[in-house]
């Protein structure tokens, strides 16, 4: 298990709402990145957070934007959510700032986003 | 873009065999590359991972192996058991933020 943990666990939404997910990175781990993973696919690179700033985004629509905070959790929040927003979450967290071992990702359990 | 693929979407194996999972990779300025299993239900759990000034690293039972003249990666699993069961994913990155997953490739462990 990774010390990266992911609220809630899943999570009913209909077309049109809004959604905030979030996010624990691993003690002493300052950078989170968020993925969409569609059922029976890879996961796809949402965006990247480190000290509080975003740093890189993948191709997703502006209606998907983040937040990190001093503690260096984060949260994902989807507006104006679409049927094809229903996937699975996932939120991994990595050193960052340099060095051998500082890119690895290791990542949380995942959010279940079900949109009726 | 960038394109990580699998060359095979399903791999059934005999408990106690090798397992070879193999990924082609089409950015050649890719320099680090990592395998991750999952499990149905569960987030990707890292295994092993390999930077581009190497052509193979070991871990406990298992193996990659990097071929950058012809962008392939592969992962050896050595005494396939069980629990080894899962879906395989090959991630890359060029940036060191952004990686890139493919499809992956279920594997079947048969007791």
């Amino acid at each position: 298990e990774t010390g990266v943990t992911q609220s809630p666990t899943h999570l009913i939404k209909t077309r049109g709402q809004q959604v905030t997910l979030r996010c624990s990175s691993q003690s002493g781990h300052n950078t989170v990145s968020w993925y969409q993973q569609a059922l029976g696919q890879g996961p796809q690179f949402i965006f990247q957070y480190y000290r509080e700033e975003e740093n890189g985004r993948g191709n997703f629509p502006p209606r998907f934007s983040g937040l990190q905070f001093p503690n260096y959790s984060s949260e994902l929040n989807v507006n104006a959510l679409e049927l094809d927003d229903s996937a699975l979450y996932l939120c991994a967290s990595n050193r960052g700032g340099g060095g051998a071992q500082s890119q690895t990702q290791y990542f949380g359990p995942g959010t279940r986003l079900l949109v009726l | 873009g960038e394109s990580v693929g699998l060359h095979l979407p399903t791999l059934s194996v005999q408990e106690g065999d090798n397992s070879i999972i193999n990924c082609a990779y089409s950015n050649s300025a890719s320099d680090y590359f990592i395998w991750y299993k999952q499990e149905s239900g569960k987030g990707p759990q890292f295994i092993i991972d390999i930077r581009s000034n190497m052509d193979k690293r070991q871990g406990q039972r298992v193996t990659v192996l990097l071929n950058k003249t012809v962008k392939h990666l592969s992962l050896q699993i050595a005494a396939t058991q069980p629990g080894d069961s899962a879906v395989y994913f090959c991630a890359e990155t060029n940036t060191g933020n952004q990686f890139y997953f493919g499809t992956g490739t279920s594997l079947t462990v048969i007791p």
